[in-house]
C-alpha cells in the first residue's frame, strides 16, 4: 500500500540545522509532486513546500523561504527538507504528503509526522 | 494569500446528529476546496476533494458542497468515531492555505 515515513526530527537550538527525510513506498514516486506540511503544537496546518516530480519546480511558503530547501532523490524514493537558521516558531510536527498525480491539489496520503523542537 | 475561515471553531453534538461546518474563502476559489479529518495524535486524512467528491473508502455520511467562496461540510449522522478536528484547504492559489480547524466533540 501507499506509505510515507518521515524521520530526522529532534531537538535543535535556535539558529541550528536539521534535515528531515521521507521514505515513500507503494507508488511510482517519480510520477508525483511531493510536499511538506507542518503543524505547531496545538495549532492548525501550514503548507511549507512543494517539489515537482523531476525536482525542477519548487515552491515555498514565505515563512521558510531562504531558510529551508526541499529536494528529492527519485532513485531512492525519498523526499528531504533541509532546515537552516531554525527559529522557535519552526517547532512543529512535519508531515510529508503526496498531491495527486502530476499536479497540485489535495494531500493524500500523509506520513505519520516527525517532531522538530527548536529550543535552547 | 487566500484566507480560509471555518466556523464554528468547536462544536459539541450528540451521536446521530446532523453536523455542519462551514468554510469561507477570502476570494473566489471555484471548487478547489478539500476537507480533512485529524484525530488526536494522528496525521490528517483526506475526506472530500474538489468541494464535493468523496474520497474512496470514506463513509457516505460525509459530504461536501459549495463553490466560489462558501463551502459546507456535513456529517449526516454523527458517529462516536467521528470525533476529530476537521480542516478545509484551498488549492486555487499558492500558498495552499488551510482553515483554522473545527474541533468536534460528543455531547
Amino acid at each position: 500500500q501507499v506509505q510515507l515515513v518521515e524521520s530526522g526530527g529532534g531537538l535543535v537550538k535556535p539558529g541550528g540545522s536539521l534535515r528531515l527525510s521521507c521514505a515513500a513506498s507503494g507508488f511510482t514516486f517519480s510520477d508525483y509532486y511531493m510536499s511538506w506540511i507542518r503543524q505547531a503544537p496545538g495549532k492548525g496546518l501550514e503548507w511549507v513546500s512543494y517539489i515537482s516530480s523531476s525536482g525542477s519546480t519548487i515552491y515555498y511558503a514565505d515563512s521558510v523561504k531562504g531558510r529551508f530547501t526541499i529536494s528529492r532523490d527519485n532513485a531512492k524514493n525519498s523526499l528531504y527538507l533541509q532546515m537552516n537558521s531554525l527559529r522557535a516558531e519552526d517547532t512543529a510536527v512535519y508531515y510529508c504528503a503526496r498531491p495527486p498525480g502530476g499536479w497540485l491539489g489535495w494531500f493524500d496520503p500523509w506520513g505519520q509526522g516527525t517532531l522538530v523542537t527548536v529550543s535552547s | 494569500d487566500i484566507q480560509m475561515t471555518q466556523s464554528p471553531s468547536s462544536l459539541s453534538a450528540s451521536v446521530g446528529d446532523r453536523v455542519t461546518i462551514t468554510c469561507q474563502a477570502s476570494q473566489d476559489i471555484s471548487n478547489y476546496l478539500n476537507w480533512y479529518q485529524q484525530k488526536p495524535g494522528k496525521a490528517p486524512k483526506l475526506l472530500i476533494y474538489d468541494a464535493s467528491n468523496l474520497e474512496t473508502g470514506v463513509p457516505s455520511r460525509f459530504s461536501g458542497s459549495g463553490s466560489g467562496t462558501d463551502f459546507t461540510f456535513t456529517i449526516s449522522s454523527l458517529q462516536p468515531e467521528d470525533i476529530a478536528t476537521y480542516y478545509c484547504q484551498q488549492y486555487d492559489n499558492l500558498p495552499h492555505t488551510f482553515g483554522q480547524g473545527t474541533k468536534l466533540e460528543i455531547k
